[in-house]
């Protein structure tokens, strides 16, 4: 059973607010990873990270942020929310050498 | 660079329906090869995997062979269920260092009862 966990599961706020998304996973993993899903449902890679203090951007540019002080933790930022940013957010993270990807069960966040 | 291309929904099938959803992919080394499946307001779940040719993955009544002559990974079940509705990513790993998946768009499976 993969653990790993993302609060809140929503969020309405409204524009201009900054808001941080959290990530949290206890396997000891060292890689992790962003992703936004669009209502079509395809997934898009915002973010990833090696490991404590790596992080990289994805394939789709972002307006949010990321940090990786821990390995356990990856909270990503987004400093003034727009109603562009509204989607649902998934954190993943892989063990190393298993391309495994296990998955939170995702942000639906809302910007007014 | 690698890339998936997955039959595109939505789809609609009747309980006890065979399913068939198509993958196939272009890669430049022996990548592995995954479906994830995603129910209403999950995350996604790992459903199988193969990670060389002619390896079947199988899981829940859900079978898909890694054919490398076709560069193909589709996913089979031959009677739905109610509770498989939901969307199905074929992914494959990037190999070349980047240790990263590359998904398809994904497909969404309504089954009726």
């Amino acid at each position: 059973e993969a653990d790993i966990y993302q609060t809140p599961r929503y969020l309405v706020i409204g524009t201009g607010k900054k808001i941080t998304l959290e990530c949290s996973q206890t396997m000891g993993h060292d890689k992790m990873y962003w992703y936004q899903q669009d209502p079509g449902m395809e997934l898009h890679l915002i973010h990833y990270s090696y490991g404590v203090n790596s992080t990289e951007k994805g394939d789709l540019s972002s307006e949010s942020t990321v940090s990786r002080i821990r390995t356990e933790h990856f909270p990503l930022t987004l400093e003034s929310a727009r109603p562009s940013h509204t989607s649902q957010y998934l954190c993943a993270s892989m063990d190393r050498g298993r391309y495994e990807q296990y998955f939170g069960p995702g942000t639906r966040l809302t910007v007014t | 660079g690698d890339s998936v291309t997955q039959m595109e929904g939505p789809v609609t099938l009747s309980e006890e329906a065979c399913l068939t959803i198509n993958c196939t992919y272009t890669a430049t080394g022996y990548p592995s090869l995954f479906w994830y499946v995603q129910y209403p307001g999950e995350g996604l779940q790992l459903l199988l995997k193969a990670t060389k040719a002619d390896d079947k993955g199988s899981n829940k009544g859900f079978e898909a062979t890694y054919r490398k002559e076709t560069t193909s990974f589709h996913l089979e079940k031959g009677s739905v269920q109610v509770s498989d509705s939901a969307v199905y990513f074929c992914a494959l790993s990037d190999e070349g260092g980047s240790e990263k998946l590359v998904f398809g768009k994904g497909m969404k499976l309504t089954v009726n009862p």
